[in-house]
């Protein structure tokens, strides 16, 4: 149980376009989801938190125009990244969770801006 | 400012050996921790987690130890075997913080045959 799906596992992006990058929990109904950001070697950053009907709440430093968080139903979320640039490479996490502490993570996605 | 602090990037240990790894913190609001096991390329997997009100939770292989006073927890991995080899986070949530994780930088464990 608690199996948590990322979509696309990977995409490569020119410069300028937008990508959308979709969290879905499976067996579960996610209460609320967050976005991660994870460099090279670093740990996982915070970027939202998102709750089912309302909107993110975003991390200090993290810019809401450009990463869109949008979160449709109980086992949806997505995170699109408008206008992109190479910066903006990463890899990208999302976990959701039930309710309580413990947070299922997502297999991640893996952006590359070109 | 990182409130959660993972002090050793790495650690080897030889395989059937006790696997110990530690993790520090600095915010008292803290009140349930976390250790996550992570591969290349994948999304961290849940492992096992402790409330601040236990000083102890076992679970197969895995033992994690609270220490409030020294604001320190432990997770001990013992016997370690090669499929234990990945990086390991710490990570805590604060009561009220809208169940928000604080990371650890990890730490690289590397179990040798």
């Amino acid at each position: 149980g608690a199996v948590v799906s990322q979509h696309p596992s990977w995409v490569i992006c020119k410069s300028g376009t937008s990508v959308k990058i979709e969290c879905r929990s499976l067996d579960f109904q996610a209460t609320t989801m967050f976005w991660y950001r994870q460099f090279p070697k670093q740990s996982l950053m915070l970027m939202a938190t998102s709750n089912e009907g309302s909107k993110a709440t975003y991390e200090q430093g993290v810019e809401k125009d450009k990463f869109l968080i949008n979160h449709a139903s109980l086992t949806l979320s997505t995170l699109t990244v408008t206008s992109a640039h190479p910066e903006d490479s990463s890899f990208y996490i999302c976990s959701a969770t039930p309710g309580g502490h413990e947070q299922y993570f997502g297999p991640g996605t893996r952006l590359t801006v070109t | 400012d990182q409130q959660v602090k993972q002090n050793s990037p790495s650690l080897s240990v030889q395989e059937g050996r006790i696997s110990i790894l530690n993790c520090d913190y600095t915010n008292s609001m803290f009140d349930y921790f976390l250790w996550y096991k992570k591969y290349p390329a994948e999304g961290p997997t849940f492992l096992i987690s402790i409330s601040s009100i236990k000083d102890k939770n076992e679970d197969g292989r895995f033992t994690v130890f609270l220490n409030k006073s020294a604001k320190h927890l432990s997770l001990h991995i013992v016997p370690s075997q090669p499929g234990d080899s990945a990086v390991y986070f710490c990570a805590a949530s604060a009561l009220g913080g809208a169940q928000k994780l604080v990371f650890g930088q990890g730490t690289r464990l590397t179990i040798n045959p």
